[in-house]
């Protein structure tokens, strides 16, 4: 069974840091991209960053370019997200998701349950 | 790049069918059959009904449908049960290598 398990979400102050993290499982991480997604409170879903089975590749949205940083541990099967200069608008639950193989397009098949940021002084 | 346009909400009576839209452009739904579709219940994580335009993943009932014409995708889902009462996003790939969502439809089943 695919298993995505986000943590480190936090309250942090503006201009505060705060690194999120993905556990897997049930499948061969190594072999599959990855995406994190965030979602405001009552809000639609906004895509965040991509990073290649490798590493090698690595795309940001411009909101939040220059700010996260995405990486990932392949011998320990974790996706990660740094987060730098926070703003009150990245205040959201951040969601891991897993890319569809093969589609070459960065959807999504698989999503953890996610991690809520609150971004407040 | 700009969200994708959804309608806010739509509603449908139980057996009814019900299609909600989702319009792009040409760099987004025109440009790829990348489209996808999402169902979130509150307080859960999204769940992949349908990829690539059409395609539904294992598991996911046959009621649920997705097609694409220019810049405009569309999910239908017939049948309607109550437990299609939830939010639906839809997403597309965009020349720009990244993914863009909708923001999202709230299904009420009357």
């Amino acid at each position: 069974e695919v298993q995505l398990v986000e943590s480190g979400g936090d309250l942090v102050q503006p201009g505060g840091s705060l690194r999120l993290s993905c556990a897997t499982s049930g499948f061969t991480f190594n072999s599959y991209e990855m995406n994190w997604v965030r979602q405001a409170p009552g809000k639609g879903l906004e895509w965040v960053s991509y990073i290649s089975s490798s590493g090698n590749t690595i795309y940001f949205a411009d909101s939040v370019k220059g700010r996260f940083t995405i990486s990932r541990d392949n011998t320990k099967n974790s996706l990660y997200l740094q987060m730098n200069s926070l703003r009150a608008e990245d205040t959201a639950i951040y969601y891991c998701a897993r890319v569809r193989p093969y589609s070459g397009s960065l959807g999504c098949d698989y999503w953890g349950q996610g991690t809520l940021v609150t971004v407040s002084s | 790049q700009s969200a994708l346009t959804q309608p806010a909400s739509v509603s449908g009576s139980p057996g009814q069918s019900i299609t909600i839209s989702c319009t792009g452009t040409s760099s987004d739904i025109g440009a790829y059959n990348s489209v996808s579709w999402y169902q979130q219940h509150p307080g859960k994580a999204p769940k992949l009904m349908i990829y690539d335009v059409n395609n539904r993943p294992s598991g996911v009932s046959i009621r649920f449908s997705g097609s694409k014409s220019g810049n405009t995708a569309s999910l239908t889902i017939s049948g309607l049960q109550a437990e299609d009462e939830a939010d639906y996003f839809c997403s597309s790939y965009t020349s720009s290598s990244t993914l863009v969502f909708g923001g999202g439809t709230k299904l009420t089943v009357l």
